[in-house]
């Protein structure tokens, strides 16, 4: 089972940012959290991960609680291309990945 | 440089037949883990191989069977198929464990129709 709990959907109007929270309160000390997303009948694109630090790359910010319970993926400024599933996935090093049933963001024009 | 690809990208089949899907993985990786996705769904693991050997195997029956080449690239069988069988299957690609956290990257899925 997924260890994740993420909100079923969020709108976001485009331009704006979009900042999809989890929560992962059992998450232990060496388990990695990862973001996914998957538009409609595509293969689930990796976005970010981290472990205790913030991160951030070109597509994406991951924002991590100094508890590491929860977390929040931040799309600085959310296009009509951002629309898709959003996966939140807590993990260890080199286990499989355990898919919830995310978020499904909804970017509006 | 050349993502992960999967073929073909659809197939119909019927109950009772066999399936093959094939896999190769990104340039420079050479761990692959399959997935099955039902509609609706979040994918599920079905099994990774890494070194031409089986490593890892999520909850699937021995129906579900795999194979890697010396290229890393990968097969995923499956026999006797039943309807429910019908999903996107994913490839994803990673570079080997023991070298740190590895990130899977996916190809974009074979849609497997069973009638």
């Amino acid at each position: 089972d997924a260890k994740t709990t993420q909100p079923t959907s969020m709108d976001c109007a485009e331009g704006r940012a979009a900042n999809l929270p989890c929560n992962h309160s059992t998450i232990s000390g060496n388990e990695y959290v990862y973001w996914y997303r998957q538009i409609h009948s595509q293969g689930p694109q990796y976005i970010i991960h981290g472990l205790k630090n913030n991160e951030t790359n070109e597509m994406a910010s991951l924002i991590i609680t100094e508890d590491r319970k929860s977390s929040t993926l931040i799309l600085p400024h959310a296009t009509l291309r951002d629309t898709a599933v959003y996966y939140c996935i807590v993990r260890e090093e080199n286990t499989p990945l355990v898919f919830g049933k995310g978020t499904r963001l909804s970017v509006i024009a | 440089d050349a993502g992960v690809t999967q073929s073909p990208t659809h197939l119909i089949k019927t109950r009772g037949q066999q399936v093959t899907l094939r896999c190769s993985p990104k340039s420079g990786h050479d761990t692959v883990s399959w997935y099955q996705q039902a509609l609706g769904q979040g994918p599920q693991f079905i099994f990774q191989y890494y070194e031409e050997e089986e490593r890892q195997r999520g909850n699937f029956p021995d129906r579900f069977s795999g194979h890697q080449f010396p290229n890393y690239s990968s097969e995923l069988n499956v026999n006797a198929l039943l309807l429910g069988d019908s999903a996107l299957y994913l490839c994803a690609s990673s570079l080997v464990a023991g070298r740190g956290q590895e990130t899977q990257y996916f190809g974009p899925g074979t849609r497997l129709l069973v009638l």
